[in-house]
């Protein structure tokens, strides 16, 4: 079964630079995820496609600050000069090509200092 | 500018049935499949249906713990998204977002997400 892991809880300093991690399960180490953004009180975001050799292509209006990179079963979102509004839950999503079904990561909870 | 605006939410009592509604705009709806993710107060994201397009004949396929109990339909002509609830229980009480699919291969993906409408299954 494909499940995705996710930090619950991840914290940076206002300008630093933070790297998400969403690890997939064992067996599934070249599935593609993509990332998505929610805001506090506000519907989710998408933020970009996230391949496993780590080329990754984003939606309208991501900032350069927002990237992708993969090593392994390890999708990564790293944002940097990190901004207030950037304190918001970040999801990976995939999609299990053997059920054919949606899957969520639990999230992270980014706080920035 | 792709714009998904649900309408339709509300409280409902255990067993009671709700319509939400999904306006799209902004892009050619009838070319794309459509889902239903849904959000527990406090809580992840759930898948709950998707509704492929004309050219796959409308199929539909929902999560298991809506199926039998869930109705996703579309209209194209009017750009429009539905999720009729059927026997709603306590444990359906989430915001409901209506997303644009996209196949991607190998991933399917959501790359337009709406605001969110609240439904609240209550006594």
């Amino acid at each position: 079964q494909l499940v995705l892991t996710q930090s619950p809880s991840a914290s940076a300093s206002l300008g630093a630079s933070v790297k998400l991690t969403c690890t997939l399960s064992s067996g599934h180490n070249n599935y593609a995820i993509a990332w998505h953004q929610q805001q506090p009180e506000k519907g989710p975001r998408y933020l970009m496609k996230l391949n496993n050799d780590g080329s990754h292509t984003k939606g309208d209006g991501i900032p350069d600050r927002f990237s992708g990179s993969s090593s392994g079963a390890e999708r990564y979102l790293t944002i940097s000069s990190l901004q207030s509004e950037d304190e918001a839950d970040y999801y990976c999503q995939t999609w299990d090509t053997g059920i054919r079904d949606v899957v969520f990561g639990g999230g992270t909870k980014l706080t920035v200092l | 500018e792709v714009q998904l605006v649900e309408s339709g939410g509300g409280l409902v009592q255990p067993g009671g049935s709700l319509r939400l509604s999904c306006a799209a705009s902004g892009f050619t709806f009838s070319d794309h499949y459509m889902d239903w993710v849904r959000q527990a107060p406090g809580k992840g994201l759930e898948w709950v249906g998707r509704i492929r397009n004309r050219a796959n004949s409308y199929t539909t396929k929902y999560a298991a713990s809506v199926g039998g109990r869930f109705i996703i339909s579309r209209d194209d002509p009017q750009n429009s998204l539905y999720l009729q609830m059927n026997s709603l229980k306590t444990e359906d009480t989430a915001v409901y977002y209506c997303v644009r699919g996209l196949y991607s291969r190998p991933l399917y993906y959501f790359d337009y997400w709406g605001q969110g409408a609240l439904v609240t299954v209550s006594s």
